[in-house]
């Protein structure tokens, strides 16, 4: 199955801050996915991305508070913008490959 | 939106007893999925389900989907320390449209812990 690299793997971040998490794949995808688990929670999906168009939200989620990029079928970025203490998460990126979904190995986000 | 019951929430056995762990819906669901996740990683893949009453092995695992679609259930046999984790099963409903995975509905867990 693919490859997913995510970066950073962790970060404590100060309270108004923003963070932009990096999703790396090894083989081309149409559609990628970010995901939010919170402590001790099951993932919630933040957005779908598509190269080449804006990315679509779940409800929930606005592009203002995660402002997606997707510059190629490859590679996508998540930002996280004026964290607060309640953005501290694990963010993780998914592709769908060989029939199923698979995740990287997520960024830990602690605001303080 | 669809939500997926769980269970049971943790178990804590000893080394080399059987496990089992179940997930319902009130809706069907087209593609049954059951995810590990370790401490620190993302969620790991097990076994892909995507028809009524399929029965798949992956060693020591055994995952089946429900003949209604509403349910799925993973079994762990002969467990051993390194099962150490959180399974989650995931659900990918028929109105979610395309290949649209990132559509999938995830239970909330079951947390298991293996005593040596």
């Amino acid at each position: 199955s693919a490859v997913i690299s995510q970066k950073p793997s962790r970060d404590i971040c100060q309270r108004g801050t923003s963070l932009t998490i990096q999703c790396q794949v090894d083989s081309q995808v149409t559609m990628m996915f970010w995901y939010r688990q919170q402590p001790g929670q099951s993932l919630t999906l933040i957005a779908t991305a598509n190269q080449g168009s804006e990315a679509t939200y779940e409800s929930g989620f606005v592009i203002d508070k995660f402002p997606i990029s997707r510059p190629n079928l490859t590679f996508s970025t998540l930002t996280v913008s004026n964290m607060s203490p309640e953005d501290s998460s694990i963010y993780l990126c998914s592709v769908e490959d060989l029939g199923a979904l698979h995740f990287g190995n997520g960024t830990r986000l602690t605001v303080t | 939106g669809q939500q997926l019951n769980q269970s049971p929430q943790s178990m804590f056995i000893q080394e080399g007893e059987d496990v089992s762990m179940n997930c319902t819906s009130s809706s069907i669901f087209n593609t049954w999925l059951w995810y590990k996740q370790d401490p620190g990683e993302g969620p790991v893949l097990l076994i892909a389900l995507y028809k009524a009453g399929e029965l798949t092995s992956n060693g020591r695992l055994t995952a089946q989907f429900g003949i209604t679609r509403k349910d799925s259930f993973l079994n762990i046999s002969a467990s051993i320390p390194s099962d150490v984790g959180i399974y989650f099963c995931a659900g990918l409903s028929p109105h979610a449209g395309g290949t649209s995975y990132g559509k999938l509905t995830f239970g909330q867990g079951t947390i298991l812990t293996v005593h040596p």
